[in-house]
């Protein structure tokens, strides 16, 4: 169990330029979830996935956001045209859930902090 | 709609002291789950405890444990011995579907030795 990575730790942009992050969750994880925290605030759900399938992206901040979980393992969150109120971490966290269940663990990276100048 | 509150922006506690951290939540469901997160400066989010709302147990791990109140809407986090590792970021959480994890805004604790 080497946890959840997340590249880059730190990305600087220009407004309006587009950035990708990546996600590499625990290798037996079916689920996988991605989550924005700006300052002072506790995380927001964005969207996730099971396996392969990104089974909610209503949450998505706008039609600039979008994710992929190509063949269910690795994920990327990207940004397109960006946008000063982009500024934020973007938090990846990744499961193993069995069915439904709600209640289970969520293992979460350390985050990528982005700017946008 | 679902929210987090957590009315204490920070917290300090003295070592081997004991704390307890609050949270209220506002919910229409009967069937939930919460959560306490704990975020250090090293940004990474780790669970510190879990609890079923159809259990009326208080959860316990280790030196943590909730007081939660159902009809209150209440989960409050009691840190007992607290140690300087302690020293962190508290999130409050409530899920009720896959779609989302509410959190709240959450308290800075501060250990003093």
């Amino acid at each position: 169990d080497t946890g959840v990575s997340q590249n880059p730790r730190h990305k600087i942009t220009k407004r309006g330029q587009n950035v990708t992050f990546r996600c590499d969750p625990i290798s037996e994880h079916n689920r996988l979830y991605w989550y924005r925290q700006t300052l002072g605030q506790g995380p927001e759900f964005l969207t996730y996935f099971q396996n392969e399938a990104q089974l909610e992206k209503s949450r998505l901040l706008s039609d600039r956001f979008s994710a992929e979980r190509p063949k269910g393992s690795f994920s990327t969150l990207e940004i397109q045209r960006t946008e000063q109120g982009d500024s934020a971490m973007y938090l990846c966290a990744s499961s193993l859930a069995v069915g439904t269940a709600l209640n289970e663990k969520l293992f979460f990276g350390s985050g990528t902090q982005l700017s946008v100048l | 709609a679902q929210t987090v509150t957590q009315s204490q922006p920070e917290m300090s506690v003295q070592e081997a002291e004991t704390v307890t951290l609050s949270c209220t939540y506002d919910t229409s469901e009967s069937d939930y789950y919460l959560f306490w997160y704990k975020q250090p400066p090293s940004r990474q989010m780790i669970l510190v405890i879990r609890q079923e709302a159809y259990k009326q147990q208080n959860a316990t791990e280790n030196r943590f444990s909730v007081n939660f109140q159902k009809a209150a809407k209440s989960f409050s986090l009691k840190i007992s011995d607290s140690q300087l590792g302690d020293a962190a970021m508290y999130f409050c959480a409530y899920r009720y579907n896959n779609n989302d994890m509410r959190f709240g805004a959450g308290t800075r604790l501060t250990v003093k030795p």
